[in-house]
């Protein structure tokens, strides 16, 4: 099976800076990957598909980008919005998650 | 716009099967553009894909778990479902029913229940 591994696990940052979340798997999944954001309490919401489409409603300061089996995750300019957990998830064989990665408040 | 909503027990007891149902409103789930699926997090934990099921009946289970899921659909009702079986402490969790598109290019999950916590104790 697939296994995704991100880093860092726990990200301090500020509002207004740039943020990057990797995603590694441990085989090439060509593009089909997918970004989550989930804020405690709530579930998992769609951010990214296909490495780098947005979510139709998603803000543009999220991107994504990668193939193969290294993948990005960077927010442009952080909004206290912003501040939760992400995860990435493979669907090119099964569907698995990451571990997550918080971004707190520095 | 189409929701999901799961329900059922909140407590199931150890080696006892644990049921959920997903029902969705505002869309049908006969159509042949989506897989219906469930997905769980343990307290403090990440995300774990339990099975999906298409409205014929056909299925997708994690290989970790398949031998104790069964997954099944009634399209009369608009809901999906989910029996684990033979539940140990380490099945307690939020359990999330999702969304997800029925060809490779959609095999990400755009849409999402607001999960319901199932405990497993004595």
């Amino acid at each position: 099976d697939i296994q995704m591994t991100q880093s860092p696990s726990t990200l301090s940052a500020s509002v207004g800076d740039r943020v990057t979340i990797t995603c590694r798997a441990s085989q090439s999944i060509s593009s089909w990957l997918a970004w989550y954001q989930q804020k405690p309490g709530k579930a998992p919401k769609l951010l990214i598909y296909k490495a780098s489409s947005l979510e139709s409603g998603v803000p543009s300061r999220f991107s994504g980008s990668g193939s193969g089996t290294e993948f990005t995750l960077t927010i442009s300019s952080l909004q206290p919005d912003d501040f939760a957990t992400y995860y990435c998830q493979q669907y090119s064989d099964y569907w698995t998650f990451g571990q997550g990665t918080e971004v707190e408040i520095k | 716009q189409l929701q999901l909503q799961e329900s059922g027990p909140g407590l199931v007891r150890p080696s006892d099967t644990l049921s959920l149902i997903c029902s969705v409103s505002g869309g049908s789930i006969g159509s042949s553009s989506y897989y219906w699926g469930w997905i769980r997090q343990p307290p403090g934990k990440g995300l774990e894909w339990i099975g999906s099921i298409y409205y014929s009946g056909s299925t997708y289970s994690n290989p970790s778990l398949k031998s104790r899921v069964t997954l099944s659909v009634d399209t009369s009702k608009n809901q999906f479902s989910l029996k684990l079986s033979s539940v140990t402490a380490a099945d307690t969790a939020v359990y999330y029913c999702a969304r997800r598109g029925s060809t490779k290019a959609g095999g990400y999950f755009d849409l999402w229940g607001r999960g319901t916590l199932v405990t497993v104790s004595s």
